[in-house]
């Protein structure tokens, strides 16, 4: 069955300072692949998303992510955090046509 | 252009009685989606919609919640009766399609039985 993992509950980091937000997935096939930030009381917002080709992939505010086949893996990256980024962050997977499947997500917090 | 527009923003309701979320997609998107969220979890998809048919609902409690897209453009929401554990954020969403394509998301309903 399809699934995503986020390892870490919640990660508190110092502002400058880089971040990295770890996701894994099992799925059958390359599944379409995405993270959201959600901010409290508010939807969700695409950051990025990987469908095809380059395995880096640049989002709005500053973000990036890099497709691994062989870990299974879309981490979300960030070299210089801002206290703007305190949020929860959610790695999502999907196939064409099917469903989107969301990580249990990982909750930032920034320290000025 | 208008987002994804949800009503109410929140409610509070005793348990056995009924409620109703109200959701305005994006215009022009042909899928919609109904998102449960509980405290600290992700959303998970409880119907989508294309155009007025709902294409996968298989996570819908129906003997509760039922839900509805009249003309392929508004979308309702329903609990009939509501339930303790039914206290979570419903979320709403909006694709041009269901082929992979950027799902927008309203603020969310935050829904509390007492």
């Amino acid at each position: 069955a399809q699934s995503v993992t986020q390892p870490d509950i919640h990660i508190t980091v110092s502002e400058g300072a880089s971040l990295e937000l770890r996701c894994n997935y099992s799925y059958g096939a390359t599944p379409y692949l995405f993270w959201y930030v959600q901010s409290p009381g508010q939807g969700l917002q695409l950051l990025l998303k990987y469908f095809s080709g380059d395995t880096l992939v640049q989002g709005i505010k500053g973000f990036e992510a890099e497709f691994k086949r062989s870990q299974s893996s879309f981490n979300l990256r960030k070299p210089s955090v801002h206290w703007s980024d305190a949020a929860e962050y959610f790695c999502a997977v999907a196939a064409r046509y099917d469903k989107v499947i969301f990580g249990p997500g990982t909750s930032l917090s920034v320290i000025p | 252009e208008a987002g994804v527009v949800q009503s109410p923003r929140y409610k509070i309701i005793e348990k056995k009685q009924p409620v109703a979320f109200w959701c305005n997609p994006i215009s022009g998107h042909n899928t919609l989606y109904w998102y449960l969220q509980n405290l600290g979890q992700g959303p998970e998809l409880l119907i989508r919609y294309e155009n007025e048919e709902a294409v996968d609902d298989s996570q819908l409690p129906k003997d509760r919640f039922s839900a509805e897209r009249l003309k392929g453009v508004d979308s309702t929401l329903k609990i009939q009766p509501a339930e303790l554990g039914d206290s979570a954020v419903y979320l709403c969403a909006s694709s041009l399609n269901s082929a992979g394509n950027t799902q927008y998301f309203g603020p969310g309903t935050r829904l509390t039985v007492l």
